[in-house]
């Protein structure tokens, strides 16, 4: 069972280079999110897709892109990255509207550095 | 605004201590309140939905309440293993709001 795939584990990048997250979940679920982790500031959002071809803000979306590439998959692009963006990122998804609610269900992390 | 605090941020136990966290909530009416473990390292693991004032969930060692305004996790005769932080997070109740999630307890439990 791999659940929600992220990629890569660890990156380095230098200020201004551009990357993508990459996210894949093998659930059927239609929700997909990408959150932050930050030291004292706990798990923030930043963007979701409620259902394949639909993309929303969520708490911190500045310096942020994202791709629903399909049901499956859901990117997340930094254009120009920033010490600030230096974070854990965890993606997750979720089956919406069925008896089991809205659990999500989370990846392992991917961990960025900005230098 | 919804909003969740959990208290307390961190807990220090000795192995078979008995104890609560506490997860407060503000929500525009509540669709689900989820409990989640994360260890070192790892994403979060889900553990608990409750959906209604005065249901509770068990699940080995702990056990998880809700009332109308805070939501408790209860472990008794804990195990250096269950040694994790625990997030609180709430959903409400309005077309597919995503989850907000609290900071988070860091229990740790000493052999």
């Amino acid at each position: 069972n791999a659940g929600v795939t992220q990629t890569p584990k660890f990156q380095v990048l230098k200020t201004g280079q551009s990357m993508t997250l990459q996210c894949a979940q093998d659930m059927n679920h239609n929700s997909m999110y990408w959150y932050r982790q930050d030291p004292g500031m706990g798990l923030r959002l930043i963007y979701y897709s409620a259902s394949e071809g639909t993309t929303d803000k969520g708490e911190v979306p500045n310096g942020y892109n994202v791709s629903r590439l399909n049901k499956r998959e859901f990117s997340l692009r930094l254009e120009s990255a920033a010490p600030s963006q230096t974070s854990v990122y965890f993606c997750a998804s979720s089956a919406t509207g069925t008896s089991s609610g809205n659990t999500i269900y989370f990846g392992e992390g991917s961990w960025l550095t900005v230098v | 605004e919804d909003q969740v605090t959990q208290s307390p941020e961190a807990l220090r136990l000795q192995e078979g201590e008995s104890s609560s966290l506490n997860c407060s909530y503000t929500v525009s009416g509540l669709r689900g309140l989820f409990w989640y473990r994360q260890d070192p390292g790892k994403g979060p693991e889900f553990l608990f939905t409750l959906y209604s004032a005065g249901e509770e969930k068990e699940k080995e060692r702990l056990k998880a309440t809700l009332t109308k305004k805070e939501s408790f996790l209860h472990i008794t005769a804990p195990k250096p293993e269950d040694s994790a932080t625990y997030l609180c997070a709430v959903q409400a109740n309005s077309g597919n709001t995503p989850l907000v999630f609290g900071k988070g307890t860091r229990l740790s439990v000493i052999a």
